[in-house]
């Protein structure tokens, strides 16, 4: 079955280090997508990619690194330069636009210690 | 991005309806989503709607769009226990989504 993984569910994390969450997909999606997810506040876009070797800043990009080697895969790093890193962290692949929407990971939880 | 509004709560008897209610920004936004989120994971698509359609109804789902005052509206009929969640709203606007605060959906026996 086709699907994005996201691993792994639960990352801890000391200050000042850097990690990197790993997302991916074998649909055959063009385009990911990282989102951040803290309570009370929704999803708010991090990164996001529609094709391979390119990618834009969402809405929240500082403190934040990505790449896009490979189509499948789409790792994001959260630096020593991200003030609140502690969050759900929601990778998705799409298509296109249109009646499929998007397809979630189950998501990561980083926690800062 | 886009503004997205939801009420953050909402309790519902069991077998009664529940209606979800957003409204957006983004007058351009071409197809608007509804996802639901269980505790712990990612976000499932419920359903959908275009935004030359006023209506859409899947099974005990009906999504209503009013396009003039942005505003979309999520109907849940015989609601279960097993829809408690959250629910998001989400227009999409070239070609990302936005996504409200979600609305948390309580059943009560």
């Amino acid at each position: 079955d086709g699907g994005i993984t996201q691993s792994p569910k639960y990352l801890f994390r000391k200050e000042g280090q850097n990690v990197t969450l790993s997302c991916e997909q074998n649909l055959n999606h063009d385009a990911m997508y990282w989102y951040r997810q803290d309570p009370g506040q929704g999803l708010r876009l991090i990164y996001y990619s529609q094709i391979v070797n390119d990618f834009q800043k969402g809405d929240i990009a500082e403190g934040y690194s990505v790449s896009r080697e490979k189509k499948e895969s789409f790792p994001l790093t959260v630096t020593s330069a991200q003030k609140n890193p502690t969050a759900f962290y929601l990778c998705a692949s799409s298509l296109d636009r249109g009646t499929k929407g998007y397809t979630f990971g189950s998501g990561t939880r980083l926690t800062v210690v | 991005g886009e503004d997205v509004e939801q009420s953050l709560f909402l309790s519902v008897r069991e077998g009664d309806s529940s209606v979800i209610n957003c409204t957006y920004t983004d007058s351009s936004s071409t197809y608007l989503y509804w996802y639901k989120q269980e505790p712990g994971a990612g976000l499932q698509l419920l359903t959908y709607i275009f935004s030359n359609m006023d209506m859409k109804q899947d099974q005990r789902l009906t999504v209503l769009l009013n396009k003039k005052d942005k505003h979309l509206s999520l109907r849940i009929a015989d609601t279960q226990t097993g829809d408690s969640a959250i629910y998001f709203c989400a227009p999409e606007s070239d070609y990302k989504l936005s996504f409200g605060a979600g609305t948390t959906v309580t059943v009560r026996a």
